[in-house]
């Protein structure tokens, strides 16, 4: 079965300073990833997704993140923080069982703080 | 485009009633929707994935006798929690997807209180 581990569950950046949250995920074949940010009380917005091609993939706000199948990660950045970045930050991982998308499968999440 | 919304965005109800959440893919048509599950400060959970006009397909440990799910047309799936109870709280999202396609679409979500 897939999995998605998250390792951090908070992490805490000054603004202006650079990201990373990690995200590492078993899979059996080639998975396809994304990164979600959510706000309190609010859904899910994508950041960006991989499913083939170049493995560094650049998402909306700023953030990236690279597929690196030999560590099986997809790990976000940002170069620097805005307050405005403070949020819950979800990895998924999904699949095509060859009609189309199946159910993901998320991480726990990192909660992010900023610091004036 | 790719707009999914949940009606409503929050209910209450008294244990014992049932509550209908309704998704829908308001610019396309979504041959596949899920429904997940999301407890306070956790992640969100498969519950189901539906297909138009076929049944849905429960995640193990979801009941479907409670938790009915309904996909009559492209751009509407319902979910009904029959009997609700307040373990039932939570906060319920869907998504829809293009036919044949991989990417997700998000709904805003419904808060579901049972009291």
């Amino acid at each position: 079965a897939q999995s998605v581990t998250q390792p951090d569950i908070h992490i805490t950046v000054s603004e202006g300073a650079s990201l990373e949250l990690r995200c590492n995920y078993s899979y059996g074949a080639t998975p396809y990833l994304f990164w979600y940010v959510q706000s309190p009380g609010q859904g899910l917005q994508l950041l960006l997704k991989y499913f083939s091609g170049d493995t560094l993939v650049q998402g909306i706000k700023g953030f990236e993140a690279e597929f690196k199948r030999s560590q099986s990660s997809f790990n976000l950045r940002k170069p620097s923080v805005h307050w405005s970045d403070a949020a819950e930050y979800f990895c998924a991982v999904g699949e095509s069982s060859g009609g189309g998308a199946d159910g993901l499968t998320f991480g726990k999440g990192t909660h992010l703080i900023i610091q004036p | 485009g790719a707009v999914v919304s949940q009606h409503p965005s929050r209910v209450i109800c008294k244990s014992g009633t049932s509550v209908k959440i309704e998704c829908r893919s308001l610019d396309f048509q979504a041959t596949t929707m899920f429904w997940y599950r999301q407890f306070p400060k956790q992640s969100l959970m498969l519950m189901a994935t539906s297909n138009e006009g076929s049944k849905a397909t429960y995640e193990q440990g979801v009941e479907k006798d409670k938790f009915l799910i309904n996909h009559a047309s492209l751009t509407l799936s319902t979910l009904t929690v029959t009997s609700a109870h307040p373990e039932d709280s939570s906060f319920y999202i869907c998504s829809a997807s293009r036919t044949g396609g991989y990417e997700q679409y998000f709904g805003p979500g419904t808060r579901l209180t049972v009291t």
